[in-house]
This record gives structure tokens, sequence and C-alpha cells, in this order.
């Protein structure tokens, strides 16, 4: 199994206070990415990194924020938590490969509820 | 963009064999990846495809055409352990090693 670990695993929390939730991994892969995952949505890309320091926005990052200062961390902020935001979270990794057969491997999520 | 579609829910007998599909619109196709996602846990990585054709793995197998923009995921000799959701997710040109994941397929395996 890929070296990934998320925490917490879980949380409850109110509307409107700030969470973060860490992705750490071992394998010193270069790309990070953070999902959420609801009913009747798949896996939805909130936020990405290609390195320290850089990274990007996908598909449904209104109100989240990451930050990556090292290789093997990478942590998703909601700045003021709403309820929509209540998920099932999942960071993954991966290396770019010349063969482009690189997979995604997934950590094993964070549950997420806001109340 | 991209537009990916699987069927919701899919029901098979332990035993037999089960093909799960997966279409896909996309600007430019740069692979298409199968995970099997059981409930409460993580999604891990079964196949991938970028040329036409079939890979085979064990129980497993995938197919692409991409003048089709279809794939599939074949399951044979299906075991109980095989219920589970099974996603479809596809790698866009120029998008990194970014996925775009379908909605997925939950198959239930009865005796």
């Amino acid at each position: 199994d890929a070296g990934i670990t998320q925490s917490p695993r879980h949380k409850v929390t109110e509307t409107g206070t700030p969470v973060t939730l860490r992705c750490h991994q071992t394998e010193n892969h270069r790309y990070m990415y953070w999902y959420r995952q609801d009913p009747g949505h798949g896996l939805r890309l909130i936020h990405y990194s290609y390195g320290v320091k850089d990274t990007d926005k996908g598909e449904v990052s209104d109100g989240y924020s990451v930050s990556r200062s090292k290789t093997e961390d990478f942590l998703l902020t909601l700045e003021s938590a709403t309820s929509s935001q209540t998920s099932v979270y999942f960071c993954a990794i991966s290396e770019p490969g010349q063969a482009g057969n690189q997979p995604q491997h997934f950590g094993d999520g964070t549950r997420l509820s806001i109340l | 963009g991209q537009n990916i579609d699987q069927p919701t829910e899919m029901t098979a007998t332990e035993g037999a064999i089960v093909q799960i599909n997966c279409t896909y619109q996309t600007s430019g196709f740069n692979g298409l990846f199968w995970y099997q996602q059981h409930a409460g846990e993580a999604p891990t990585f079964l196949s991938y495809n970028v040329l036409d054709g079939l890979e085979e793995k064990g129980r497993f197998s995938s197919f692409l055409s991409r003048s089709k923009g279809y794939s599939y995921l074949l399951l044979k000799e299906l075991q109980m352990k095989d219920s589970a959701s099974y996603l479809c997710a596809v790698r866009e040109d120029n998008a990194g090693n970014m996925l775009t994941f379908g909605g997925g397929t939950r198959l239930m395996v009865k005796p």
C-alpha cells in the first residue's frame, strides 16, 4: 500500500469554524491531490500540487485553500466551514512517469461533518 | 471539459461474468483508469488503458475504444468480495496527471 496518511480520519465541527485536513506521504511522490466524494457526484478535484509551493485549483475549489511547504505534506483548509462542505475527503498522490501510466494512489479518507 | 458516464448500479451472480461500461467525451484523451472502491474505503487502482484493445489482469480485464469514447471493465468468476463501486477516470492531454472521475458503478454480487 502507498504510504499515505490522512488526519483526522473523522471530524465533526460547526458552521463557521476553520478546519484543516492533513495528508502526509512517505513515497516522495511529486504530485498530490485533494478530492471530495459525495453521493451522486463521484470524486471531484478540489486542489492539486505539482511540487512544493506549486498548487492550483481544481473543479470545486471555492471555499477551500491548500498549502504545500514540504514534499510530504499537503494541507487542505476550510477557512469558514459550511454545511455544504460535509463530505468524505480523499488525498491522492502520483508520480509523473515517462510512460504516462502512473495511477493516483489514495489515502483512507477523512469523513467531515459540519453541523 | 469532460463528460463521463457509467451505470449507477448493477447486480450479478457469484461465479458469473459482468461488464461495466464507461463512455466519455473529452477534447484530448490521454488515458483511462479503472478503480475499485469498497464501501467506506479508499479507491484502489485496477487498470490503465491508453491504446485501443484489451488489457487483462487475472479475473479483471479492461477494454478501450478511443474512436468510440468507450471503455469497459470485465470481471470474470465473480466473487462476493467483488461487491464494490467501480470508478472510471479519464486523463486529458496537457492536464499533467489530473483525472476526471465518473460517478461510479455500484456492483452487488449475489449468491
